[in-house]
């Protein structure tokens, strides 16, 4: 069975472009969460979305939104980007709660160079 | 307000070695939920066990073990007979009672096992 698969693995952007990272959750997941891991700054909490609807949002400016579609892939986008945003974003996925399920499963992540 | 502490930020071991990663935790919560996960160069988080608060038994899985004690609140993960493997960076993560989707992780601990 597949697991969480991220794309792009690599990205190499400049200040003030967008970058598009995508996601594809384990087969019968419904919910898919989104951290930031900036050097320095650990694991930080981004998004969750469940059943195609935002969930809950960390302490991020507006300009980090993403959606999740009707086949539970996801897609973060970061607008306006700016060079602390250069991270490596891991996606995750869970059965709908994983409060009882107990597990999340992460990708390997996409990483995002801001030059 | 909810906080993990991993005050140890590398530990250098020998292999056969055992060693403890330390995890300490805040939170109000009455029912909260802790994990720890390892990452290794790849990228990926791998789950390795998650603890219930009201479940204070502990846990042994072959060469890992772990360590809940409400009192101290402290989550510690002890590696027995350390191998080269071992080798990563392990996050200890505290979910809330409360169905946020979010984890807030420790800055984790650089473990480096030499042959």
């Amino acid at each position: 069975e597949a697991g969480v698969t991220q794309s792009p693995t690599h990205l190499i952007k400049t200040r003030g472009q967008q970058a598009t990272l995508r996601c594809s959750p384990i087969s019968g997941h419904t919910s898919v969460y989104w951290y930031q891991q900036a050097l320095g700054l650990g694991l930080q909490f981004l998004l969750w979305y469940d059943e195609g609807e935002e969930r809950n949002r960390g302490n991020f400016p507006p300009r980090f939104s993403g959606r999740q579609f009707p086949n539970y892939s996801s897609e973060l986008n970061v607008n306006a980007l700016e060079l602390e945003d250069s991270a490596l974003y891991l996606c995750a996925s869970s059965l709908a709660d994983y409060v009882n399920t107990g597990e999340l499963f992460f990708g390997e992540g996409s990483r995002l160079t801001v030059l | 307000a909810q906080k993990v502490t991993q005050a140890q930020t590398e530990i250098s071991v020998v292999e056969k070695e055992d060693v403890t990663l330390d995890c300490v935790y805040e939170t109000r919560d009455t029912t909260y939920y802790l994990f720890w996960y390892k990452q290794p160069p790849s990228g990926e988080l791998v789950f390795l066990i998650r603890r219930n608060s009201f479940d204070e038994q502990n846990e042994i899985s072959g060469r890992y073990s772990w360590n809940f004690q409400k009192s101290t609140s402290s989550f510690n993960f002890t590696i027995t007979a350390s191998q080269v493997v071992d080798s990563a960076v392990y996050f200890c993560a505290l979910g809330g009672s409360g169905n946020t989707g979010k984890l807030i992780f420790g800055q984790g601990t650089t473990l480096q096992v030499k042959p």
